[in-house]
């Protein structure tokens, strides 16, 4: 059984361009978690997605983010006009249904130039 | 919302020397994970822990739920045990829209030297 799968690993954009990060739960997971590790900093959560649907978005900044998680595919986090303080790694997290476990991926690694 | 504290921030042991840190958290909670990150970034899951005692190898980690703390221990650290460990909770008595959402501490550092 694979593990959550992040794409890209690393990903270099410069400032004013959009950032697509991918993520794929692990089989039989229907629950997606993602989360922001700035530098020297713990990890907040983002955003809590269930297929179809935004769950709980609290932790989204209000302009420039947003998040889906379609039926088919992967959710997929976008950052729109990138800026150097979006430098960060990401990380999604997915859990099945019936269980609270959170298993990670191995993290997006975004520079804004 | 819920706060989550670890001790000690850093931590540094001679390889085989044994360490315990520790995670205080501020409300009850239905969810406890630790998570070790190793220097390359990956977050490895090592507890699910929101009561109870679990160990796996030399690791080990005990949750006190009634007085909001849960120990993860290290025994016979080896190098590659180096990295920072994560504890991280939800809240138990949340709405059903905070359910899933963990809080991470700040981290305890560990570097074990050979």
């Amino acid at each position: 059984n694979a593990g959550v799968m992040q794409n890209p690993r690393h990903l270099v954009r410069r400032r004013g361009q959009e950032a697509r990060l991918r993520c794929s739960p692990m089989k039989g997971h229907s629950h997606v978690y993602w989360y922001r590790q700035l530098p020297e900093e713990g990890l907040k959560f983002m955003v809590y997605l269930q297929k179809e649907n935004i769950i709980d978005e609290s932790g989204m900044p209000k302009e420039r983010f947003s998040a889906e998680f379609p039926k088919e595919g992967p959710s997929i986090l976008r950052i729109q006009q990138v800026v150097r303080g979006d430098s960060a790694a990401y990380f999604c997290a997915s859990s099945p249904p019936s269980q609270k476990t959170q298993y990670f991926g191995p993290g997006t690694r975004l520079l804004v130039l | 919302g819920i706060q989550v504290e670890q001790s000690p921030p850093d931590l540094i042991l001679q390889e085989g020397a044994n360490s315990t840190l520790r995670c205080n958290f501020s409300d009850s909670v239905n969810n406890l994970q630790w998570f070790h990150q190793n220097p390359w970034g990956q977050l490895i899951n090592l507890f699910y822990i929101p009561s109870g005692t679990k160990q796996n190898g030399r690791l080990s980690a005990t949750t006190v739920a009634t007085e909001r703390y849960s120990l993860l221990y290290i025994s016979s650290s080896q190098t590659t045990d180096s990295g920072v460990y994560f504890c991280a909770v939800s809240p138990a008595n949340a709405g059903g829209t905070s359910y899933g959402k963990l809080t991470f501490g700040q981290g305890t550092i560990l570097t074990v030297h050979p």
